[in-house]
């Protein structure tokens, strides 16, 4: 079983319209939670940390249910920038790396 | 805004020779990571670096490759004798403290193309 999985979309959404995906993960030992963005063929860049009682950025809001073993993200009014791929992340804690899905396409349309 | 570095951008080199990809990390960061990217697959953890030593590595991680910091600013991956399979963009990524409770900044990479 893959320690990250993420539905790989892709997501085609219009300008403005609310998308929303999850990602499970397998080690419930697994204590943070991120997700990444990665444009195309650069470096991941850190989107958001995701905690026990969910957060909010902006547009963004992510949730995480240690029960059941996964993290969601939502985007409200998605824009054209946010074409992205979209990487779940989990690290255990006292471990020195993060484990990666193998992300979520999204591409906004004008 | 402090960045990850990494030189080359792009490194062709043929099998069987030795490649060393260089980064520079933030200054005040203490914990080191390369990870790679096959392309149109995940990003994967290959080795941390911590107080001079590696502090985990994956079981991708083997004799061919080892890291090094030379001097207080450079870290380096090397690869010994690179193979087709190697062919993937390698990330480096710094941080304060430990993966969970503190940001890996992720340098731009290096894409490296083994023929």
């Amino acid at each position: 079983r893959k320690e990250v999985e993420q539905d790989p979309g892709p997501f085609n959404v219009p300008e403005g319209a609310t998308v929303a995906f999850n990602c499970t993960y397998s080690n419930s030992a697994s204590q943070s939670f991120f997700w990444y963005r990665q444009d195309c063929r650069k470096e991941p860049k850190l989107l958001m940390s995701v905690y026990s009682s969910g957060n909010e950025d902006g547009r963004f809001t992510a949730q995480l249910n240690r029960a059941s073993q996964y993290i969601s993200l939502l985007i409200r009014d998605s824009k054209l920038s946010d074409s992205a791929t979209y990487l779940c992340v989990v690290n255990i804690e006292s471990d020195y790396k993060l484990s990666f899905g193998a992300g979520t396409t999204v591409t906004v349309r004008a | 805004e402090p960045e990850v570095t990494q030189t080359p951008s792009h490194q062709v080199t043929q099998m069987g020779q030795e490649v060393i990809l260089r980064c520079v990390p933030i200054s005040n960061h203490l914990y080191f990571y390369w990870y790679r990217q096959i392309l149109g697959q995940k990003v994967e953890f290959l080795v941390s670096f911590y107080n001079n030593e590696i502090s985990e590595k994956s079981e991708i991680f083997d004799d061919q490759f080892s890291v090094e910091r030379p001097d207080g600013s450079n870290f380096t991956l090397k690869i010994r004798s690179t193979k087709l399979e190697d062919s993937a963009m390698y990330f480096c990524a710094s941080s304060e403290g430990l993966a969970g409770g503190y940001e890996q900044y992720f340098g731009p990479g290096t894409r490296l193309t083994v023929t």
